[in-house]
């Protein structure tokens, strides 16, 4: 059974803390996403990446980061947490390829206090 | 970039009535698109997509349509169960990149 795994459901950060999301995926995928989740905005794409060490911005890239060491995993970087930040964040993969199905993690829920 | 519409963003309907969502998208580009469903307190799942090179796709009690000229395509559930209550997202990309984009979801309510 396929799986993506997000390290945590629920987090509670301080406004200014450095924030880690881990995404972990045993799957092979080549390629890794991640969405942010806002109701009425839907799944908006923040980062993505097609291979080890690449990263290529998505439609709000700003006040994060990504790290891609593994081709298993892929993490989420808010460098200096602020309340906007405030979300639920999905990580996502698929197979090499074009226009093939995505599989999400469960989510975690940031709350940035 | 991409920009996908979709309508309506809450949807009520009586068990065993059909639910129709639509969506537009922007890139003549596109030519995949999937239908996902999120249910409370999970990760979205894909329940069925569709390719350009079709204009209907059907599974059970799920149809999706496609119209590439007017850049419009819609989910269609027949006979509701209380099981199809969810949020269901809509979403395109392009062969070029499969960055996907999605619209903003449509919460299903189907009341027993």
């Amino acid at each position: 059974d396929v799986k993506v795994t997000q390290s945590s459901r629920y987090l509670v950060k301080r406004t200014g803390e450095k924030v880690f999301l881990e995404c972990v995926q045993d799957m092979d995928h080549e390629n890794m996403f991640w969405y942010r989740q806002d109701p009425g905005l839907g799944l908006r794409l923040i980062y993505f990446s097609y291979d080890v060490k690449m990263k290529e911005k998505g439609d709000i890239p700003e006040g994060y980061s990504v790290s891609r060491e593994k081709k298993e995993r892929f993490s989420l970087i808010l460098e200096s947490a602020s309340t906007n930040q405030t979300s639920m964040y999905l990580c996502a993969s698929s197979s090499p390829g074009r226009n093939t199905e995505a599989f999400f993690g469960q989510g975690t829920r940031l709350t940035v206090v | 970039g991409e920009n996908v519409e979709q309508h309506p963003s809450t949807l009520s309907v009586q068990e065993g009535d059909s639910a129709v969502i639509k969506c537009t998208y922007s890139d003549s580009a596109s030519n995949y698109f999937p239908w996902y469903k999120q249910e409370l307190g999970k990760g979205p799942q894909l329940i069925i997509d569709i390719r350009s090179n079709v204009g209907e796709k059907k599974d059970q009690r799920i149809a999706v349509t496609l119209n590439k000229t007017a850049k419009h395509f819609s989910l269609h559930i027949t006979e509701t169960q209380p099981e199809d209550s969810a949020v269901y997202f809509c979403a395109a990309s392009t062969s070029d990149n499969n960055d996907m984009r999605f619209g903003a979801g449509t919460r299903l309510t189907v009341k027993p």
